[in-house]
């Protein structure tokens, strides 16, 4: 199957800073990526669909200029949070998928990013 | 974002038995659906899918299906090995792919 990577795979950052995270198709060119958020025994979350070139479209009650998506490229996507605190710190999965959107087209899942906020 | 349940039940089975994993999804119009495996600190791996025009699907060691009826969806797993243990999500898509309750499998030697 295809391959999407997130980097970095952890990351430890203090209260106030920013943090990146990417994501990259490596073997395919992603026309839309998506990033979810996961809080420890809980489901995954959705927070932001992102096509190539547009601006990202949020979930409700994810705040936009907190999370801050980009997706400049076919095959990479970024996720910035901003003004960390410590209720952000959760892993984060990003996933891609290829085609048009239809209802069997398959999303790709990265490794994730374990976000530790102090 | 969307979430079918906050809370991970559990299921406990001896290692040989097979497994059998179930979830509620909440669009009836859902025309997709994907069990997905997720290993501790791991992003999901995608195991098995079904249509909405099927009502179950084979694949190695694992079996679907599904009531569109009760909007039910069960994921069998045969001979349940020390490997198969993990966090079972199921997911449905109705435009966007929506994550449901997971259970936490724990294999038993």
């Amino acid at each position: 199957g295809a391959v999407v990577s997130q980097h970095p795979s952890w990351v430890i950052c203090k209260s106030g800073t920013s943090v990146k995270i990417e994501c990259r198709s490596l073997d395919f060119q992603a026309t839309t990526m998506f990033w979810y958020r996961q809080f420890p025994k809980q489901s995954l979350m959705l927070m932001a669909t992102s096509n190539e070139g547009s601006k990202a479209t949020y979930e409700q009650g994810v705040e936009k200029d907190k999370f801050l998506i980009n997706h400049a490229s076919l095959t990479l996507s970024t996720l910035t949070v901003t003004s960390a605190h410590p209720e952000d710190s959760s892993f984060y999965i990003c996933s891609a998928r290829a085609g048009s959107g239809g209802p069997y087209n398959e999303q790709f899942f990265g490794p994730g990013t374990r976000l530790t906020v102090l | 974002g969307e979430s079918v349940g906050l809370h991970l039940p559990t299921l406990s089975v001896q290692e040989g038995d097979n497994s059998i994993i179930n979830c509620a999804y909440s669009n009836s119009a859902s025309d997709y659906f994907i069990w997905y495996k997720q290993e501790s600190g791991k992003g999901p791996q995608f195991i098995i899918d079904i249509r909405s025009n099927m009502d179950k699907r084979q694949g190695q060691r694992v079996t679907v299906l599904l009531n569109k009826t009760v909007k039910h969806l069960s994921l069998q797993i045969a001979a349940t090995q020390p490997g198969d243990s993990a966090v079972y999500f199921c997911a449905e898509k109705y435009g966007k792919l929506i994550f449901g309750q997971g259970t936490e499998l724990s294999v038993k030697p």
